[in-house]
């Protein structure tokens, strides 16, 4: 089954205390990306990578790192958690980049919670 | 400002009814605009994707206009669901980014 998968579902974590939330697709798609879901505020891209190695920040990156060694993965990581980053995280893909007109899929969503 | 704005906020409506949803947007130009439906607490599902050469796209009950002159968009739902209760976003995109709008909240009941 085609499907973007994120984990782990729900997170309470501390201030500082550095995570990781994995993003993974079985669909070859080369252009993935991550955004914070906020009550208010709407859905706001975090990062997003075209391919490989080419990552670049989206409205909000500030606190996030993201890698993409392998074409499949696209963790996002959170170096020193601040509890402003208390959100919903999704997960999406798609075969090429936004500017084409491919469908992009969300994962599941990640809730974070930081105290 | 956000570029993307869309109205109303929510609404409720009687199933079997139709409804339209509004998105107006300054992003410009455009490579494509979406209307993604998200059920509460999940990921959002694509309903439709149009160029900006395209004026309407229909997937079902759900049919996108857009009207690129005025930079607006709108979906229509037609002979609603109580499943189709659910947020219902518009969303521009331009050079490789998504602008989000902040959604309509659609409420269907019996």
């Amino acid at each position: 089954e085609a499907q973007v998968t994120q984990n782990p579902r729900y997170l309470i974590t501390v201030t500082g205390k550095k995570l990781t939330v994995t993003c993974s697709q079985n669909m070859n798609h080369e252009y993935m990306s991550w955004y914070r879901q906020d009550p208010g505020l709407g859905l706001r891209q975090i990062y997003y990578s075209m391919n490989v190695e080419v990552t670049d920040k989206g409205d909000v990156p500030e606190g996030y790192k993201v890698s993409r060694k392998e074409k499949r993965n696209f963790p996002l990581i959170l170096e020193s958690p601040s509890p402003n980053q208390t959100s919903l995280y999704f997960c999406a893909s798609s075969l090429q980049s936004s500017g084409r007109s491919y469908e992009q899929y969300f994962g599941p969503g990640t809730r974070l919670t930081v105290t | 400002k956000n570029q993307v704005e869309q109205s109303p906020q929510s609404l409720i409506i009687l199933e079997g009814k139709n409804c339209t949803l509004q998105c107006n947007y300054t992003v410009s130009p455009f490579s494509n605009l979406r209307w993604y439906k998200q059920d509460t607490g999940r990921g959002p599902v694509s309903l439709t994707i149009m160029t900006f050469s395209e004026n309407t796209k229909s997937n079902g009950r759900y049919t996108a206009t857009l009207d690129a002159d005025t930079k607006q968009s709108s979906l229509h739902i037609t002979a609603s669901q109580l499943s189709d209760s659910a947020s219902y976003i518009c969303v521009v995109s331009r050079n490789n980014r998504l602008a989000f709008g902040k959604g309509n909240q659609v409420v269907v009941i019996p």
